[in-house]
């Protein structure tokens, strides 16, 4: 199955400042690679995705890179806010039958006021 | 309001109980999925189903048992076989595996075992 590690497992940031997580996996076949951002006491939701084919995306301050040669992706949220503090997960997986998500342990970021 | 529905909220068992968690969803969505989330793990699967009245053993099946007799229902069953049922459960669906994509997520049930 698919081994999934999340580095840092915590990062603290200073509002304003950019941050970067990173996920690693193991499965040369995934395909699919989305980040999940889950507030305290919330549900995890999508906050951004890729696919294979491409290296880069952008939603307004996210962004995510993909090496599909190195084996990972990363998170990127620039100019920080308060709101932003939360767990994230990345869940690498391939598509087809019975496909399932592997979620890494996930990252506390806080972003200090 | 459409998304998923999971129920009880908060729920309370002594040991040696059967308990089921209840998952609805009105996506039209034919894969569903059940998570358990302890502080530090991560989401690891329970069970996942991809069609009605099919679900396969996830990571950590063992304790556990599940239904899917209708496309939008999802129940979980907790056994007294479960041997550290106390956590948080999250129920998720999605389109199916042909597009495997966004998860859509419950709010959770948080089972507690006295």
């Amino acid at each position: 199955g698919e081994n999934v590690e999340q580095h840092p497992s915590t990062l603290s940031v200073q509002e304003g400042d950019s941050a970067v997580i990173k996920c690693t996996y193991s499965d040369s076949a995934s395909n699919y690679f989305p980040w999940y951002k889950q507030e305290l006491g919330k549900r995890p939701q999508l906050i951004i995705d890729i696919r294979s084919n491409v290296g880069e995306k952008k939603d307004q301050r996210i962004a995510v890179t993909l090496n599909k040669t190195a084996k990972h992706f990363s998170l990127h949220i620039t100019e920080t806010q308060p709101e932003d503090s939360a767990v994230y997960f990345c869940a690498p997986s391939r598509t087809g039958a019975n496909s399932k998500l592997t979620f890494g342990k996930g990252i506390t970021l806080s972003v200090r006021p | 309001d459409g998304g998923i529905t999971q129920s009880p909220k908060y729920l309370f068992r002594k040991e040696g109980q059967n308990v089921t968690l209840s998952c609805e969803q009105n996506l039209n969505h034919d894969a569903m999925y059940w998570y358990r989330q302890d502080p530090g793990q991560g989401l690891r699967l329970i069970y996942y189903s991809q069609i009605v009245n099919d679900f396969q053993k996830g990571d950590i099946a063992e304790g556990y048992s599940v239904s899917r007799e209708k496309k939008e229902s999802f129940p979980l069953t907790v056994t007294s076989a479960q041997k550290n049922p106390t956590a948080f459960y999250l129920c998720a669906s999605s389109m199916g595996w042909a597009n495997t994509g966004e998860l859509f997520f419950g709010e959770g049930s948080r089972l507690t075992v006295l």
